[in-house]
């Protein structure tokens, strides 16, 4: 059974930093890209970052290029979002989620139950 | 990057009925690298259909999803009170620029 588990969400200030894991479990970690994907309150889905399996392509949206680092620890089956220069407007459920292809196709077949992170002073 | 634009915003049906969700882009979707997934209410969102119409493990024969180029629909026939939901339609085929549509709500009355 796939297993897909967010943790580090929590209350920051404008301008501080949080990172944000998550541990899968489940399938073949190092064959598939991680993602992550947040959601504002009552507002749609943004796609953040991605990750490839073996490292040969990290991805950002405009919106958190230059502020946030995703990476990850093929050993321990993790993945992490590093985000500085936080703003109100990073304030969001955070998702971690399993890129479904095989071949790096960037679509999302198994997804956490989410993090949120509230940024305000 | 590719808008995508989903409509209508809202569809109110009732059980047994059909829904008939729209997707469009504002350019031709690479390889029809078009997903739509499921979102109810406090719960994280599901993959139901990848590449246009590949249904995803695990779903209902009730969900079909159509189209290539600009233009992609979902369908969903004998509809279900579980099937009230937030639909939202992804691009994926322009890595690294992944966008959502703004989703399409199905209320079942």
């Amino acid at each position: 059974e796939v297993k897909v588990v967010e943790s580090g969400g929590g209350l920051v200030k404008p301008g501080g930093s949080l990172r944000l894991s998550c541990a899968a479990s489940g399938f073949t970690f190092g064959s598939y890209s991680m993602n992550w994907v947040r959601q504002a309150p009552g507002k749609g889905l943004e796609w953040v970052a991605s990750i490839s399996g073996s490292y040969s392509y990290i991805y950002y949206g405009d919106a958190v290029k230059g502020r946030f680092t995703i990476s990850r620890d093929n050993a321990k089956n993790s993945v992490y979002l590093q985000m500085n220069s936080l703003s109100v407007e990073d304030t969001a459920v955070y998702y971690c989620a399993k890129g479904g292809g095989r071949y790096g196709e960037l679509y999302f077949d198994y997804w956490g139950q989410g993090t949120l992170v509230t940024v305000s002073s | 990057e590719t808008v995508l634009t989903q409509s209508p915003a809202t569809l109110i049906l009732s059980p047994g009925e059909r829904a008939t969700l729209s997707c469009g882009a504002s350019q031709s979707v690479s390889y029809n690298y078009l997903a739509w997934y499921q979102q109810k209410p406090g719960l994280a969102p599901r993959l139901l259909i990848y590449e246009a119409s590949t249904r995803a493990t695990g779903i209902s024969d009730r969900f079909s999803g159509s189209g290539s180029g600009t233009d992609f629909t979902l369908t969903i026939t004998r509809l279900e009170p579980e099937d009230s939901a937030v639909y939202y339609c992804q691009d994926y085929g322009r890595s690294p620029a992944l966008t959502f549509g703004g989703g399409t709500k199905v209320e079942i009355k």
